[in-house]
């Protein structure tokens, strides 16, 4: 049980366009989901917290108009990137976490992103 | 100073050791500690998860949590080569509203 899938595992789109990533929770519901970024052999930077149904919870210096959340459904959030940059080239996380219990988290497998 | 310490690494063993590895935090509002396993280009994978102080076992591995010191640990024993991973404390509190503040990492290779 708890799995956290993501689409695409990885992108690679041309500076200036937009990327869209999926999340979803497959086999329970996730009141809130978070996105995280990953650089190589770095940890896991915390951008927002997504909860279903109201807007996201951004973290300091994340830009909201860039990075775009949608947490439709209990078992789906997306991640849009925007007017993408070579600079926005990174591993990107989802994590869920059962209703019950919020602080444990379920991640999934990650979606690798690079712009041209 | 960060709030979750913990040694990046490398740390490289033989198969078969004990291994341990460790965090320190500074909020003393953390009770629920985890440790995760991340293998390359992968998301990383709940290992442990322990609320408060003690310590939980499941197989090979075990978690200890000292509050008092604000010290988590996670050992590994009988290593084997397919424990080679990322290995990445996270707690969190009540009032991190669901968040978890993980450590840096440390990368673990178990050599056959």
């Amino acid at each position: 049980g708890a799995v956290v899938s993501q689409h695409p595992s990885w992108v690679i789109c041309k500076s200036g366009t937009s990327v869209k990533i999926e999340c979803r929770s497959l086999d329970f519901q996730a009141t809130t989901m978070f996105w995280y970024r990953q650089f190589p052999k770095q940890s896991l930077m915390l951008m927002a917290t997504s909860n279903e149904g109201s807007k996201a919870t951004y973290e300091q210096g994340v830009e909201k108009d860039k990075f775009l959340i949608n947490h439709a459904s209990l078992t789906l959030s997306t991640l849009t990137v925007t007017s993408a940059h070579p600079e926005d080239s990174s591993f990107y996380i989802c994590s869920a976490g059962l209703s019950s219990y919020q602080e444990t988290q379920y991640f999934g497998p990650g979606t690798r992103l690079l712009v041209l | 100073q960060k709030e979750v310490e913990q040694d990046p690494g490398p740390l490289s063993v033989p198969e078969g050791a004990i291994v341990s590895l460790n965090c320190t935090y500074s909020n003393s509002a953390f009770q629920y500690f985890m440790w995760y396993r991340q293998y390359s280009r992968k998301g990383p994978e709940l290992l442990m998860y322990t609320y408060s102080s003690g310590n939980k076992e499941d197989g090979r591995f075990t978690a200890q949590v000292d509050k008092s010191s604000k010290y988590i640990s996670l050992f590994i024993r009988d290593s084997q080569p397919s424990d080679s991973a990322t290995y990445l404390c996270a707690m969190s509190g009540d009032n991190q509203g669901g968040k978890l503040i993980f450590g840096q990492g440390t990368e673990l290779s178990v050599k056959p």
